[in-house]
């Protein structure tokens, strides 16, 4: 029972355009978002996060949207560069627990 | 900016054989995650630990332990190892804020465990 689901196991993007991944989760419990980047053979690294309270949360290139009615959240990158290709995962968390939940990733490739 | 440690980085082990993962946190980090990583797979929440107490458990199976020690470091422990817990293992840690609010995570490097 997958409750964090990112549905595009890849997405390719020329260089400078915008990169949009895509996650839908089911647990409406849920009230807390991540976006994390992955490299090879390195851990996750932290990117960005919104609340349940908010519907968007900006820093810098990275625009996470949160729509809470559609159960879904959208990592925006604008504009994409080489290093930003990675594997992506979002991941959720109800408040009061200790653990993420995880989606299944998508892998980025921004095109130069 | 100092960042999560694991150690080992790599690790080969026997069927039945057991391992210790070690997971020392960012300074002034008082929780501890622990996550597993098969294969094309995503991160599965194993257990935390919050000021040296086990603060959640997830899927973790009853041939693992872990705990968090004095100076916040943590050990996970795999005893009668088999062919399927070869994965890597994160580590993550996290100040935890009392205001009830979610913390951010941060991981480590990982731990790449082979059973043979």
């Amino acid at each position: 029972d997958q409750q964090v689901k990112q549905n595009s196991p890849s997405l390719s993007v020329q260089e400078g355009r915008i990169s949009i991944l895509n996650c839908d989760y089911t647990n409406s419990m849920f009230d807390y978002f991540l976006w994390y980047k992955k490299y090879p053979a390195e851990g996750p690294t932290f990117l960005i996060s919104i609340s349940s309270i908010k519907d968007k949360n900006e820093d810098g290139r990275f625009t996470v949207f949160l729509n809470k009615s559609a159960k879904h959240l959208s990592l925006h990158i604008v504009p994409s560069q080489p290093g930003d290709s990675a594997v992506y995962f979002c991941a959720a968390s109800v408040k009061g627990t200790y653990k993420y939940i995880f989606g299944t990733g998508t892998r980025l490739k921004v095109l130069a | 900016a100092a960042g999560v440690i694991q150690s080992p980085r790599h690790l080969i082990k026997e069927k039945r054989e057991t391992a210790t993962l070690k997971c020392y946190p960012i300074p002034r980090h008082d929780t501890v995650y622990w996550y597993q990583q098969g294969p094309g797979q995503d991160p599965q929440f194993l257990i935390s630990f919050y000021e040296k107490m086990q603060s959640d458990k997830g899927s973790i199976p009853d041939r693992f332990s872990a705990q968090q020690f004095s100076d916040y470091h943590s050990e996970l422990n795999m005893s009668s190892l088999e062919l399927g817990d070869s994965a890597l293992y994160f580590c993550a840690s996290s100040f935890h804020r009392t205001s009830g609010s979610t913390d951010t995570q941060y991981f480590g490097p990982g731990t790449r465990l082979t059973v043979l």
